[in-house]
């Protein structure tokens, strides 16, 4: 198994523009979530997904968008990418409440 | 409003002292607690969790308290190793949301 992926590691945008960040998991898990984390911010939910075909918003989720048309695939829009988007992204998965697997994140800058 | 508190930013031990991780939450409809750990540049990994009908639970070196009246859960670690150097968050949950509420973590280095 390989997990909780996301693609890219690094990636840097101009104010603007616009990309996605892409999540994968091949454990069949239903329950994905997108976290970004700040320093002293801790890890803040973005948005979630309780299976395929079903997304909500968290507690940070303006300046972004979601979609899940598969288990596997849960990527995150950037819509229009800003300097305060600066930020560490983490895809998770989860098997069962409470507990959840992270991918290696993706490291954002927006100049 | 943080409903669940990591009070100490960072803590510095010794090699083969213990290591006390303090944890404080608001909602008393939490009923499971879970520690994670994180390296720089990597993911949170699960270490350890509790539910509330418990009040320990350990996992090797690792040994999870949770005082219920106090609102508090608190993790130790014997002997602390110098690869136990992370950042420790502290996340809870209630009933069957999976939606994890996190702590802001507190930084652990284990000096040799």
């Amino acid at each position: 198994n390989a997990g909780v992926t996301q693609t890219p590691k690094f990636q840097v945008l101009k104010t603007g523009q616009s990309m996605t960040l892409q999540c994968a998991q091949d454990m069949n898990h239903e329950y994905m979530s997108w976290y970004r984390q700040d320093p002293g911010m801790g890890l803040r939910l973005i948005h979630y997904s309780v299976g395929a075909g079903i997304t909500d918003q968290g507690e940070v989720p303006n300046g972004y968008n979601v979609s899940r048309s598969t288990t596997e695939d849960f990527p995150l829009r950037l819509l229009s990418a800003a300097p305060s988007q600066t930020s560490v992204y983490f895809c998770a998965s989860s098997p069962r409440p409470g507990e959840q697997y992270f991918g290696p994140g993706t490291r954002l800058t927006v100049t | 409003d943080q409903q669940v508190k990591q009070n100490s930013p960072s803590l510095s031990v010794q090699e083969g002292r213990i290591s006390i991780l303090n944890c404080d939450y608001t909602n008393s409809m939490f009923d499971y607690f879970l520690w994670y750990k994180k390296y720089p540049a990597e993911g949170p990994t699960f270490l350890i969790s509790i539910s509330s009908i418990k009040d320990k639970n350990e996992d090797g070196r690792f040994t999870v308290f949770l005082n219920k009246s106090a609102k508090h859960l608190s993790l130790h670690i014997v002997p602390s190793q110098p690869g136990d150097s992370a950042v420790y968050f502290c996340a809870a949950n209630a009933g069957n949301n999976r939606k994890l509420i996190w702590g802001l973590g507190t930084s652990l280095a284990v000096n040799p």
